[in-house]
């Protein structure tokens, strides 16, 4: 039982480059979130899923889409990546809604220049 | 005023001490509340719920008053090992999103 993975681990991206973050789950969890954290932010969530096929923005959703085709994954793109950008990414799980624990992934940081 | 509000500290406190944090929150519709551990380049995880008429694990204590609208957290016999970043987190009755606040920093010394 591996939890919540996160992929990859570190990038770095020159502004413009694409990429995407891959969040997996093995827990079976319905709800999936996305949050980045900046120093002195605290956690701002980006975009959430209430189940598989379903998305919905959170508070900071400018910049990034996603995609939950699976219900054990969720994924997070940046089409053309910001300086802004440059954060610590960690994806959450949750069996339920908000009255539920959030099991957290390790955190992808993102580097762009 | 922010949803979630927290100071940020840091609490410096020797081993041993008791140290309290508190987080206030704006809504009072808010129906389930958390306190997450943050340890340094690391992922949050769950410490413990706060339930209505409060509620000990160990050393920790946590506290819920509505009519205040603020929750508290108590570490007693402090540890090295206490130290982190703690967030309180604060769910509203019918909402998908959890809101966090920003941390407070608790640096336990020798």
């Amino acid at each position: 039982n591996a939890g919540v993975t996160q992929t990859p681990k570190f990038r770095v991206l020159k502004t413009g480059q694409s990429m995407t973050l891959l969040c997996a789950q093995d827990m079976n969890h319905e709800y999936m979130y996305w949050y980045r954290q900046d120093p002195g932010m605290g956690l701002r969530l980006i975009h959430y899923s209430v189940g598989e096929g379903t998305t919905a923005k959170g508070e900071v959703p400018d910049g990034y889409n996603v995609s939950r085709l699976k219900k054990q994954n969720f994924l997070l793109g940046l089409e053309s990546a910001a300086p802004s950008q440059t954060s610590v990414y960690f994806c959450a799980s949750s069996y339920g809604p908000t009255q539920e624990t959030q099991y957290f992934g390790p955190g992808t940081r993102l580097l762009v220049l | 005023r922010k949803e979630v509000e927290q100071d940020p500290g840091p609490f410096n406190v020797p081993e041993g001490a008791t140290v309290a944090f508190n987080c206030t929150y704006s809504n009072s519709a808010s129906q389930s509340f958390f306190w997450y551990r943050q340890d340094c380049r690391k992922e949050p995880k769950l410490l413990m719920s706060v339930y209505s008429s409060g509620n000990e694990d160990g050393r920790f204590t946590a506290q819920l008053n509505r009519a205040s609208q603020y929750i508290s957290l108590l570490i007693r016999d402090s540890k090295l090992s206490d130290s982190a970043t703690y967030l309180c987190v604060v769910n509203k009755g019918g909402s998908y999103i959890p809101t966090f606040g920003r941390g407070t920093s608790l640096i336990v010394h020798p």
